[in-house]
């Protein structure tokens, strides 16, 4: 079945340090690609997508490409930020158009030291 | 304006009982979602509603476990003759349709603690 793989946590790093965090899948057809982020005390709320091979999601400074040839989808920021602290979630969905049904990886938490 | 309210946000009860979580969706938000997150573990589907019925139930993992939806909106997790290993994070989400373009949002969840 579907899988998620995702870096193990808990991640530590200075204010405005570069970051990555990886995520790998295991999936068949054409899933669509997630990252949802946890903040303390929060729900779960949508990061950035991609829906296709090669789309770039991006959202508050974070990035991610769908890449099909290493069925990898890692997440990155170039200068991170003390808010930016928070449990994050790689995620897929089995097809190109539902929501329902999403594979989370096991989270990673990021906490940014001032 | 509101997001998903889950509650209660915290339930404790003694093995063996039967429990009722209840998620409220976004007003207007046709699709509902549960899932479980166990300790140190990422959301596990249960259960997708669009609209009243079930349109996915593959991930309930026994027939203790059952979900409803009566009138398309509030949805209640039943659980029956609760065990140990039931305790967890019970996430509810909705979304405006199934569409890719209509993103999940989830409440707090209720924490589940069975003793």
């Amino acid at each position: 079945g579907d899988s998620v793989t995702q870096m193990e946590g808990p991640v530590t790093l200075s204010e405005e340090a570069f970051l990555t965090i990886n995520c790998t899948y295991t999936a068949t057809g054409y899933p669509s690609l997630f990252w949802y982020v946890q903040y303390p005390g929060e729900g779960l709320q949508l990061l950035l997508k991609a829906t296709k091979a090669d789309d770039k999601g991006s959202n508050k400074g974070f990035e991610a490409t769908y890449r099909k040839e290493t069925t990898s989808f890692h997440l990155e920021k170039g200068s991170v930020q003390v808010s930016d602290s928070a449990v994050y979630f790689c995620a897929l969905s089995p097809s190109n158009f539902g929501n329902e049904k999403l594979t989370f990886g096991t989270g990673t938490r990021l906490t940014i030291i001032p | 304006g509101a997001g998903v309210s889950q509650t209660p946000s915290n339930k404790v009860t003694e093995k063996g009982k039967y429990v009722e979580l209840r998620c409220d969706p976004i007003s207007g938000h046709t699709a509902l979602y549960w899932y479980r997150q166990s300790l140190g573990q990422g959301p596990e589907f249960l259960i997708y509603f669009q609209g009243t019925g079930a349109a996915d139930d593959s991930g309930l993992p026994n027939d203790r476990f059952f979900a409803v939806r009566p009138e398309g909106s509030v949805s209640t997790l039943k659980i029956q003759r609760t065990e140990r290993g039931d305790s967890a994070v019970y996430l509810c989400a909705s979304s405006f349709n199934r569409g890719g373009n209509s993103p999940l949002h989830f409440g707090n969840g209720t924490r589940l603690t069975v003793t």
